[in-house]
């Protein structure tokens, strides 16, 4: 079946505008998660949906950031303003419920000039 | 808070060779533990995961990885390298009753011919 899909693949943005990234989950999982990985770290935790529950942005790092999901569905990630260090690969997951196995999509390559 | 350290960012093994990436993880109860590989382009794929049923862990292509809690490690091991094991692989801690993943900086193992 279709894997989690994020689009676009590439994304090359200038500073100070704002870019919007978007995540398609496996269908029927209800928790979708978004991760950040910068050159030569892991990867972050940025924010935790489930079902209906208010979403977990402990990870979030300015108020720049921001994230909406569509009931369980589709799911945009925005970051206003965009700044050098917001260069990244943007990961999305997906995964059957809490505590189930987190499925990866391929990334969205943000580079901000 | 908790961490995850991958000692060694990058490995380099022959073929037919044993393959071991370290881990070690910081907290004071033992998480839900993960190795991820994740291939050129492409998202991070689940290898194997302990999750307290048993310290010995079986998982896809040959690889497991055994959990030590005097060591507070979780290595990976394969007895023999295959060219196509060469990725960059990463180890994550989840503490219960909390979704978020944490990651290590990862490995990028090469597979010499």
């Amino acid at each position: 079946g279709a894997g989690v899909s994020q689009s676009p693949s590439n994304k090359v943005t200038e500073k100070g505008k704002d870019v919007e990234l978007r995540c398609d989950p496996i269908s029927g999982h209800t928790a979708l998660y978004w991760y950040r990985q910068r050159l030569g770290q892991g990867l972050e935790f940025l924010i935790y949906f489930q079902g209906n529950s208010a979403p977990d942005k402990s990870g979030l790092p300015s108020d720049r950031f921001s994230a909406e999901r569509t009931g369980e569905s589709v799911s945009t990630l925005t970051i206003q303003r965009t700044q050098q260090e917001d260069s990244a690969v943007y990961l999305c997951a997906s995964s059957a419920r809490q505590g189930y196995e987190q499925y990866f999509g391929p990334g969205t390559r943000l580079t901000v000039t | 808070a908790q961490s995850v350290t991958q000692l060694g960012s990058h490995v380099s093994v022959s073929e037919g060779a044993l393959v071991l990436l370290r881990c070690n993880y910081s907290s004071s109860v033992p998480p839900y533990l993960f190795w991820y590989v994740q291939y050129p382009n492409q998202g991070l794929q689940l290898l194997l995961k302990y999750t307290s049923a048993a310290t010995l862990v079986k998982g896809i292509n040959g690889f497991e990885a055994e959990f030590k809690k005097s060591e507070t490690s979780f290595h990976l091991t394969k007895p023999s390298a295959h060219m196509s094991d060469a990725a960059e692989y990463f180890c994550a801690a989840q503490k219960f009753g909390n979704e978020k993943l944490t990651f290590g900086t990862g490995t990028r193992l090469t597979i010499i011919p």
